[in-house]
């Protein structure tokens, strides 16, 4: 059974600061997905990484995949009060019908 | 731009009834999802559908569920006996068949509260 694990689970940072977070899955994916959740909202897209190495950036994020390391990473440049929100890694399994795994989700909370 | 639409945005129902929700997805749109989130945790897959079958399902998606393309545009999740347990949020979504590694985009979700 696909595992996908995040860590931290909550994060406060304060406005300006950089910071990472992880995203374990537990077996082959040919993709991975960045979602953002605003409190009582549905997901809105941020990346898809399709192949190890990939890095995309956007804005204060950027996220990258190590596929050998089943892990992918988002991180924080420099964060607003904005990108407060709960941030979701979702992988697809290898030969599945695209079915969406999620991860526990973190909590980002930016003080000022 | 184009987006993924659902209603009722909240439902309130008793135990053992019926409910349907409904989902507009993307128009030419033809993979469909069903995912669920209970409060504070994390978003649980339930099925898919493509060419009017479903080609996955989880195990929370039991028999008590079902879901219909009944026309051209409309995509439904039906609980047949509500349980206490299935008060969530419900999330349609869907995705461009043409290419595999297309995002799924999101609806903004029915909250289904079972009393």
């Amino acid at each position: 059974e696909l595992k996908v694990e995040q860590n931290p689970l909550f994060l406060s940072m304060q406005e300006g600061k950089n910071y990472t977070i992880y995203c374990n899955y537990s077996t082959t994916s040919d993709r991975l997905y960045w979602y953002r959740q605003d409190p009582g909202k549905s997901l809105e897209s941020l990346f898809v990484l399709l192949s190890n190495g990939a890095v995309k950036q956007e804005g204060r994020l950027m996220a990258s995949l190590d596929t050998k390391a089943r892990l992918s990473t988002l991180h924080i440049t420099a964060a607003v009060h904005d990108l407060s929100a709960t941030y979701f890694c979702a992988v697809v399994v290898t030969g599945t019908a695209s079915k969406l795994t999620f991860g526990t989700g973190t909590r980002l909370q930016v003080t000022l | 731009e184009p987006e993924v639409t659902q209603t009722p945005s909240h439902q309130v129902t008793q135990m053992g009834q019926e409910v349907i929700l409904r989902c507009v997805p993307i128009s030419n749109h033809l993979y469909f999802y069903w995912y669920r989130q209970i409060l504070g945790q994390k978003v649980e897959f339930l099925v898919s559908f493509y060419n009017n079958e479903i080609s996955e399902k989880s195990e929370i998606f039991d028999d008590q569920f079902s879901v219909e393309r009944p026309d051209g545009s409309n995509f439904t999740l039906k609980i047949r006996s509500t349980k206490l347990e299935d008060s969530a949020m419900y999330f349609c979504a869907s995705r461009n068949r043409l290419r595999r590694t297309d995002t799924q985009y999101f609806g903004p979700g029915t909250r289904l509260t079972v009393l």
